[in-house]
Order: C-alpha cells, then structure tokens, then sequence
C-alpha cells in the first residue's frame, strides 16, 4: 500500500489570512490527485481532480498546484472565511478505481 | 440530482444482530465503493462495485458483505460485528473509474456493542 501524507495535521489561521497546505505521494506511476473538503456532519465535497504535472486549478478563492515528478501538491486559501473550516484530503489514485486518502488538514478558521 | 443518499445515519447493533446499510444514487454513476473511517484516520476502501459486479474486495472480512441490486443502489449487509467495527462507513460514487471525482454520502454512523 502506497502512502499518502499530508501535512499540517490541523491548521488555525485568522480571517482573512491566506494558508496552504501540502500532500505528498508517491511519484511513480501517477495517474491523478483528489482534493476533497469535509466539512462537520457533512459529505466530502470534491474540490479538485488533477492529472498533469505543471496543473494548476482554481476554484474561487481555492488553488492547488501539482507537482509529480517530486510527489507534492498544495492547496492554497487566498483570504480565508469562517465557511473555509473543514478538514482538506487529498487522495492518490493507485490502480483505476482505487482511491488511497492521506489523514487530512483540519482548519480552523478564526474569526 | 447530484446526491448519494444513505440511511441510516446512525445505528446501534449488538454483536449477534443482521443489519444493512443503504446508499442510492441516481446520477447514472456506474462505480460505487464502500469506504470504512475511524476517528482521526483517512477512509480506508472496503469494496468496490464496478457496471453492478465487485471489482475490488480490500481483504474485507467476511462479516461485511456487499450487494449492488441494480446500478443505482448499493448494500453492506453486517453481521457478527465486532465493537471494533464501530466507525463511519461512507458510500460514494463515480462515473466510470476513480480518475473523475468521487460523489460521497454523508455516511452512516455504526456502533456495535
């Protein structure tokens, strides 16, 4: 089993700040990356699904960058909202259905 | 409609009981998979269901065992769990293979006594 490590475990930052975080994964044989936000008593929402080396995606105030020939991504909040709290995973894709999840970054946004 | 639906979203069973989970989906997805997350650990995959056949069984012990009826609907029935089992087992779905994004539930909740 391929491992999936994501870092911080749990990040506060104050609003209005902006942060990233970061996950790495093995580096061969890449086939994509997820990024997922979990909110509390929710469901895991996709954010990102990312295939390229070089990829760069954006949703709002939300980016990530993809790097696979060293194994990292990052997610960036540009701005961070009190609505931004949640716990970030990233999954590495390991055989076409299989989807492998790293522990998360729980964020906490403070008002 | 772009929801995974799954009841219940708690359940209390006793170690000798028979139980099941739901979950439905009615984007047209054709892959389903049960994943299995304890406190502050990543889901882990159980099973996934690929066009209604089983594609991929993680080692699941055979206490868990999982039906797909029809391409919209997935089943884990349980029985003789182990309080260990306890945990969120959250169903998703995805149109074809696991390169496109996953569609979750909001999971159901299980404690075994």
């Amino acid at each position: 089993i391929l491992n999936v490590e994501q870092s911080p475990q749990s990040l506060h930052v104050q609003e209005g700040d902006s942060t990233n975080f970061t996950c790495s994964f093995p580096s061969s044989n890449f086939y994509a990356l997820h990024w997922y936000r979990w909110e509390t008593a929710k469901s895991p929402e996709a954010l990102f699904v990312m295939t390229l080396n070089g990829d760069e995606k954006k949703k709002g105030r939300i980016s990530a960058t993809l790097n696979t020939k060293e194994g990292y991504s990052y997610l960036y909040i540009k701005g961070s909202q009190p609505e931004d709290s949640a716990t970030y995973l990233c999954a590495f894709i390991q055989g076409a259905q299989k989807l492998v999840f790293g522990q998360g970054t729980r964020l906490t946004i403070n008002p | 409609d772009t929801e995974v639906t799954q009841t219940p979203k708690h359940l209390v069973m006793g170690m000798t009981n028979k139980k099941s989970l739901k979950c439905e989906q009615h984007m047209g997805h054709r892959a389903m998979y049960w994943y299995k997350q304890k406190a502050k650990k990543p889901p882990e995959l159980m099973f996934v269901y690929s066009y209604e056949k089983l594609s991929i069984n993680e080692s699941v012990p055979s206490r868990f065992s999982p039906e797909c009826p029809n391409s919209s609907l997935l089943n884990l029935h349980l029985h003789a769990l182990q309080p260990e089992d306890s945990a969120l087992y959250l169903c998703a779905s995805s149109q074809g293979t696991a390169f496109g994004e996953l569609f979750f539930g909001e999971g159901s909740r299980l404690t075994v006594l």
